[in-house]
């Protein structure tokens, strides 16, 4: 199966948070990404948590980490038209890998 | 900030016949770029890692007689798809790391590149 998987697709009204979850399956990842994928383009990087962290926020955003059930979470406060996107979690295995495994991708449609 | 760039943003070939893509760091170094191939409403799948001065190391699967990935200098970086099909139709993007940068080792996305192969 897949190493990270997401729900492929979330639709939140306007002013509503949004919650994007993540599982993943390697116990050793040490930093846990999210990045936003706006159509046509590329990826931007949102926000990042490093793995013997719990939460970490940034404006609008805040991730949950649990590292027990392996659960990332990224909530956006007062969803806005512009946060229309794909969400890509991501992890990195263990610090002499670069490497980045992602997530399958959550489409998050705002309703006005 | 870190900006990456890719050229082209789209381009549309004929079968048979190479595209190169290239991928530039514009304010940072980077010793190490990354190429990834996305299909339509997939996640990135990691081709190939490319290393400045040396030969760029390839997931298992990815032809590297297909995908020929040259990194001559600390900003760039290019993929070469030699031959193409229709198969090797998708957007490709890549990713630099900067070098100097310690401690989260962030990746940087272009913008991507889509391929369409006729």
């Amino acid at each position: 199966g897949e190493d990270v998987e997401q729900s492929l697709f979330l639709s939140v009204r306007e002013g509503d948070s949004s919650v994007i979850n993540c599982t993943y399956t390697d116990s050793s990842s040490t930093y846990l990404y999210w990045y936003k994928q706006e159509p046509g383009a590329g990826l931007q990087l949102l926000t990042y948590i490093f793995s013997n962290m719990d939460m970490k926020q940034d404006q609008r955003l805040t991730v949950l980490l649990n590292k027990k059930d392996k659960h990332l979470s990224l909530r956006i406060a007062d969803t806005q038209t512009g946060d229309s996107a794909i969400y890509f979690c991501a992890e990195r295995k263990n610090f002499g890998n670069e490497k980045l495994t992602f997530g399958t991708g959550t489409r998050l449609t705002i309703i006005p | 900030g870190a900006v990456v760039s890719q050229h082209p943003s789209r381009v549309i070939c004929k079968s048979g016949t190479s595209v190169k893509i290239e991928c530039r760091s514009l304010d940072f170094q980077a010793t190490t770029m990354f190429w990834y191939r996305q299909f339509p409403k997939q996640s990135l799948m990691l081709m190939a890692t490319s290393n400045e001065g040396s030969k760029a190391t390839y997931e298992q699967g990815v032809e590297k007689d297909k995908f020929l990935i040259n990194h001559a200098s600390l900003t760039l970086s290019t993929l070469t798809v030699t031959s193409a099909h229709p198969e090797d139709s998708s957007f490709y993007i890549c990713s630099a790391r900067n070098s100097l940068r310690v401690g989260t080792d962030t990746q940087y996305f272009g913008p991507g590149t889509r391929l369409t192969v006729l």
